[in-house]
């Protein structure tokens, strides 16, 4: 178990750049979650997928933010057209969840992506 | 939308002595878990609780979810500078949504 994996640790990039962070999950893991923690708060959901269907998206995901796990694996979240308000820790976490609504899954999260916007 | 508060927001203690931090919310949750993060990390899982009034006990840490699943705390008895860190409390809503619902934290400094 090496654990989730997020590349890269920083990034720092202008106002109107496109990034794309990536997520390596625990191998066996089936569920994959985007968090977003800025200073001071504690992490807020973004989206999530079972798998390589995406069933669940926050309203903080605006149409410039698009997350995909292709093949169930890893998973890339793109940001489009950053902006300053972008700027915070992107975590990803995943878990495994053997029955439907099983609410008790500990998420296991990776270290971020820590995004500054200039 | 579930909130949970948590208080206080930071904390500043000697090593020796104990503390409460709690985690409250006008929602019912399915289960609550409690995470601790450092600097620079992700939150890592310290436990999980599922029923009302249920006590949870790690080493010096104890964990209690209120008997109506709506609040919970966490108790560390003789703290050391090694709890220092970002406590979370996290829950799962009722519903269907399978997203957790986090707390803005409590900031812990021990000093040695």
């Amino acid at each position: 178990d090496t654990g989730v994996s997020q590349n890269p640790r920083h990034k720092i990039t202008k106002r109107g750049q496109n990034v794309t962070f990536r997520c390596d999950p625990i191998s066996e893991h089936n569920r994959l979650y985007w968090y977003r923690q800025t200073l001071g708060q504690g992490p807020e959901f973004l989206t999530y997928f079972q798998n390589e269907a995406q069933l669940e998206k926050s309203r903080l995901l605006s149409d410039r933010f698009s997350a995909e796990r292709p093949k169930g694996s890893f998973s890339t979240l793109e940001i489009q057209r950053t902006e300053q308000g972008d700027s915070a820790m992107y975590l990803c976490a995943s878990s495994l969840v053997l029955v439907r609504s099983s609410y008790n899954s500990p998420l296991h999260f990776g270290n971020g992506t820590r995004l500054t916007v200039t | 939308t579930q909130l949970l508060e948590q208080s206080p927001q930071f904390l500043s203690i000697q090593e020796g002595e104990n503390l409460t931090v709690y985690c409250n919310s006008s929602s019912v949750f399915s289960s609550l878990q409690w995470y601790r993060q450092e600097p620079g990390e992700g939150p890592v899982l310290l436990v999980t609780v599922v029923t009302g009034g249920e006590v949870k006990k790690l080493k010096r840490l104890t964990f209690q979810f209120g008997d109506a699943r709506k609040d919970s705390s966490l108790h560390i008895t003789a703290a050391q500078p090694g709890d220092t860190g970002l406590y979370l409390c996290a829950g799962a809503p009722q519903g269907g949504s399978e997203k957790l619902v986090f707390g803005k934290g409590t900031k812990l400094t021990v000093n040695p």
